[in-house]
């Protein structure tokens, strides 16, 4: 069975500051890997995605992320962040042979500061 | 284009009564999942239609709750005899396919049960 944990809850930074939430899963076979947002009473908004190929993935509002096979790791990261960007992060995982579910994290509160 | 809805938003009831919530997912999208958030956790997923059918429903918790789609369109889920513990927001997404494709969220049903 698939899992994911994401390692902080709470991450408080400063408006300009460079961020990384951080996401590791666990897998026996081959993934795809997601990140989502989530603002207040609104629903997830898909930020980015991996299935395959470049390691290195970028979404939308300046964030990236990168697929780390050997360290089953996939953080989300942002050079520098918004007091806008203060939202509920969410890492998902998805494998092929578990259908399409996605298992999720149990989130990271981003909260920018000014 | 419009994406993901669910009705209603809220909904109150009490212990022992039916509740149906439903949700309208992006049109021409043939995969639609319904997943069920707690308080302070990542998304759990109940269950995954392909066209009519449940392709996978090991997420549903018991046999109070049930899902339908009837036409391939919109979806309702179907909770018997609620418990306090039901209460969270019940999330539903579409897909274009299945597989790996992008899940869109809909804002969620926010189910209190007294």
């Amino acid at each position: 069975a698939q899992s994911v944990t994401q390692l902080d809850s709470q991450v408080p930074v400063f408006e300009e500051a460079p961020v990384e939430l951080r996401c590791n899963y666990s897998s026996s076979v081959s993934v795809y890997l997601f990140w989502y947002v989530q603002y207040p009473n609104q629903g997830l908004q898909l930020l980015l995605k991996y299935l395959s190929g470049s390691t290195l993935v970028k979404g939308i509002n300046g964030f990236e992320a990168e697929f780390n096979k050997s360290q089953t790791s996939f953080h989300l990261r942002k050079p520098s962040v918004h007091i806008s960007d203060t939202a509920e992060y969410f890492c998902a995982v998805g494998q092929e042979t578990s259908g399409s579910r996605l298992t999720f994290g149990e989130g990271t509160q981003l909260t920018v500061n000014p | 284009g419009a994406g993901v809805s669910q009705t209603p938003s809220n909904k109150v009831t009490e212990k022992g009564k039916y509740v149906e919530l439903r949700c309208d997912p992006i049109s021409g999208h043939t995969a639609l999942y319904w997943y069920r958030q707690s308080l302070g956790q990542g998304p759990e997923f109940l269950i995954y239609f392909q066209g009519t059918g449940a392709a996978d429903d090991s997420g549903l918790p018991n046999d109070r709750f049930f899902a339908v789609r009837p036409e391939g369109s919109v979806s309702t889920l179907k909770i018997q005899r609620t418990e306090r513990g039901d209460s969270a927001v019940y999330l539903c997404a579409s897909s274009l396919s299945g597989g790996k494709q992008t899940q869109y969220f809909g804002p969620g049903t926010r189910l209190l049960v007294l």
